[in-house]
C-alpha cells in the first residue's frame, strides 16, 4: 500500500485566498483524521471521520475551516478565506476499525499564507 | 484539565548515550498510550504502543517504554542512541474518559551528536 497520500506537499498563498488540502487514506481504513502542527500549539486534532461521516469537529478553529469526505478514498480540508496565522503543517491520518488503533500519518502539507 | 506532558522540550546527547524521555498524562480511566517519531522533514511514524498486558513495551529501532499506572507515566527509553535517532518524539494518549480522542504531548526534540 502507498500509505496515506496528501497533496499538495507545499502550498504558498496570499491572505484571503481559498486553500484546499487533499487526502487519500489507506485503502480499507474507516477512520480519517485531520491534524494541524505548529511550533506554538504542537499537534492539534481538527476533525475526524468514521465511514465518511464527520464525528467530531470540535477542534476546527473557525468557520473558515471546513472538511468533507465525499467517499471512502478522499477527503478535503478547506480554508476560506486563509489568514497568515493558518500557516502550519497539516497532517491527514487514517486508522482501521477504531480510533484507539494505530493511526497512519501522511507526509503533511506545509501551508504558508503570506 | 486533561493533558499530556512532555517535560523535556529539547534534549542533546552524544552517540551511545542512554536516552529517557518523559511522558505524563492526567487522564483517568482506561488509557492507550503511544510514542510517535517524526524525523526531519518526514511524517509521524509509530514507535510503539501500549494497550494492555506487560507494561514494558518493546518498539522498533531498539526503543522501549514503560507504563507506570501509579505515576501516570509512559517514559520512552533507549540504552544507546545513534545519530540517526535525531528527531522529534511525541507521546500520545487515548482515554475513554476523554472521548477516546488521541491527544499528543508537545513533543521532545532530540539531537544526537556524532
Amino acid at each position: 500500500d502507498a500509505g496515506v497520500i496528501q497533496s499538495p506537499r507545499h502550498e504558498v498563498t496570499e491572505m484571503g485566498q481559498e486553500v484546499t488540502l487533499r487526502c487519500k487514506p489507506i485503502s480499507g481504513h474507516d477512520y480519517l483524521f485531520w491534524y494541524r502542527q505548529t511550533m506554538m500549539r504542537g499537534l492539534e486534532l481538527l476533525i475526524y471521520f468514521n465511514n465518511n461521516v464527520p464525528i467530531d469537529d470540535s477542534g476546527m478553529p473557525e468557520d473558515r475551516f471546513s472538511a468533507k469526505m465525499p467517499n471512502a478514498s478522499f477527503s478535503t480540508l478547506k480554508i476560506q478565506p486563509s489568514e497568515p496565522r493558518d500557516s502550519a503543517v497539516y497532517f491527514c491520518a487514517s486508522s482501521l476499525q477504531g480510533i484507539i488503533n494505530e493511526q497512519f500519518f501522511g507526509p503533511g502539507t506545509r501551508l504558508t499564507v503570506l | 484539565a486533561q493533558s499530556v506532558s512532555q517535560h523535556n522540550h529539547h534534549v542533546i546527547l552524544s552517540e551511545a548515550a542512554s536516552l529517557e524521555l518523559g511522558c505524563n498524562y492526567s487522564y483517568g480511566g482506561t488509557v492507550n498510550l503511544f510514542w510517535y517519531v517524526q524525523y526531519p522533514g518526514q511524517h509521524l511514524q509509530l514507535l510503539l504502543k501500549y494497550f494492555s498486558g506487560d507494561p514494558l513495551v518493546k518498539g522498533i529501532k531498539g526503543f522501549e517504554a514503560e507504563f507506570i499506572k501509579s505515576k501516570f507515566s509512559f517514559n520512552l527509553r533507549k540504552p544507546s542512541v545513534q545519530w540517526s535517532d535525531t528527531a522529534e518524539y511525541f507521546c500520545a494518549v487515548i482515554s475513554n474518559n476523554a472521548g477516546n480522542m488521541l491527544t499528543f504531548g508537545g513533543g521532545t526534540r532530540l539531537m544526537v551528536k556524532p
